[in-house]
Formats: C-alpha cells, sequence, structure tokens
C-alpha cells in the first residue's frame, strides 16, 4: 500500500492568518490526488480531485496546487475564519484501478 | 436516500462474535470503498470493489476480515470471531467513477468488541 505523508500533524492560527500545509505521495506511476475536508462527528467531505502536474483547484478561500513530478500537494487557505476549523485529508491512488489511500491528515484549528 | 447509508450506525459485541456492517451506497456510484478510521486519523484502507468486482483487499488485517458486493450496489463487511482491537469506526464510500471521481461517505458504523 502506497505512503501518502502529511504535514504538519496539526496547527494553530489566529483568524485573518493565512496558511497552508503539505501532501506527499509517491511521484512514480501517480493517477489522482484527492483532498478532503472533516469536521468532527461528520463524515469527509471532498474539497478537490486532481490528476495533472501543475493543476491549481479554488474554491472560495481554499486552493491546491499539485506537482507530480516531486510527488506533492499544497492546500492553501487564505485569511482563515473559526469554522474551517476541521482536519484536511489528503489521498492519492497509483494507477488506474488501485486503491485511493489516505493520509493521516493535518488538524487546523483557528481562533478568534 | 440520496447519502451513503451504512448500518447499523452503533454496534456492541461480544468478543469471538460475528459482525456484518452494511453499506448501501448512492444509486449508480460505480466503486465503493471500505475504511477504518480511529479516533482524530485519516481513514486507514480495507478494501475497495469496482461494480461488484472486488480490486484490491491488501488492506483488510487478516482472515478474520471479509466483503462483498455480489450485485454491484449493496456490500457488506463481516468480521468473524471479534477482538477488542477490531473496535473502530467503520466507513463505507462510494464515488461515480473509477479513482478519479470524488468519494461520498458514509456516517459510518461505531464497532465496540467488549
Amino acid at each position: 500500500i502506497l505512503n501518502v505523508e502529511q504535514s504538519p500533524q496539526s496547527l494553530h492560527v489566529q483568524e485573518g492568518d493565512s496558511t497552508n500545509f503539505t501532501c506527499s505521495f509517491p511521484s512514480s506511476n501517480f493517477y489522482a490526488l484527492h483532498w478532503y475536508r472533516w469536521e468532527t462527528a461528520k463524515s469527509p467531505e471532498a474539497l478537490f480531485v486532481m490528476t495533472l502536474n501543475g493543476d491549481e483547484k479554488k474554491k472560495g478561500r481554499i486552493s491546491a496546487t499539485l506537482n507530480t513530478k516531486e510527488g506533492y500537494s499544497y492546500l492553501y487557505i487564505k485569511g482563515s475564519q473559526p469554522e474551517d476549523s476541521a482536519t484536511y485529508l489528503c489521498a492519492s491512488s497509483v494507477q488506474a484501478g488501485t486503491a485511493l489511500i489516505f493520509g493521516k491528515g493535518t488538524t487546523l484549528s483557528v481562533s478568534s | 436516500g440520496a447519502g451513503v447509508s451504512q448500518s447499523p450506525r452503533y454496534k456492541v459485541t461480544k468478543r469471538g462474535q460475528d459482525v456484518a456492517l452494511r453499506c448501501d451506497p448512492i444509486s449508480g456510484h460505480v466503486s465503493l470503498y471500505w475504511y477504518r478510521q480511529a479516533l482524530g486519523q485519516g481513514p486507514e484502507f480495507l478494501t475497495y470493489f469496482n461494480y461488484e468486482a472486488q480490486q484490491d483487499k491488501s488492506g483488510l488485517p487478516n482472515d478474520r476480515f471479509s466483503a462483498e458486493r455480489p450485485e454491484g450496489s449493496i456490500s457488506t463487511l463481516t468480521i468473524q470471531r471479534t477482538e477488542q482491537r477490531d473496535s473502530a469506526m467503520y466507513r463505507c464510500a462510494s464515488s461515480p467513477r473509477v479513482n478519479t471521481g470524488e468519494l461520498f461517505f458514509g456516517e459510518g458504523s461505531r464497532l465496540t468488541v467488549l
């Protein structure tokens, strides 16, 4: 099973701060990279699905970039708000037909 | 319903008993995944299906765990002779497309083995 790593494990920022975190995955035979947002006591919800090197996606104040050659993706949150507090999960798959494997997540806490 | 439905939501069982967890995916979704999730941790892969075919079961911890999706829709994860270490949240997710489709997660089945 491929190894998907996320860093940092957790971070705490003040309201209005911008922040970013990293997802690392094996670059060989890359197929797809997903980002999910998971609030406590709820189910994870999809943010982005990216497949192409250099892909950039944006949803409101959240954006993501993808570098498949070096095996990493960044998730950016601009002007963090308390409601952004959640665990952000990334998942990757290699080759068509293989399983989507999750990292352990980055837990973001935003205080007002 | 419109979402992924899992049952039971909570299951408490005694060590040594068998349990069956059910997942009813969103209608028409091709892929179905089973994950296990410890408190505060990301989902740990168990197995997944495309249609009725089990594509990968490498994440199943041991041969007490099995899963099926006989008609390409509802899936059952079965744990035989449960042990306390099996206690966890078991999440099912379905996707409209293989690999690139986003996953839609169910609310999970919380298993507690006494």
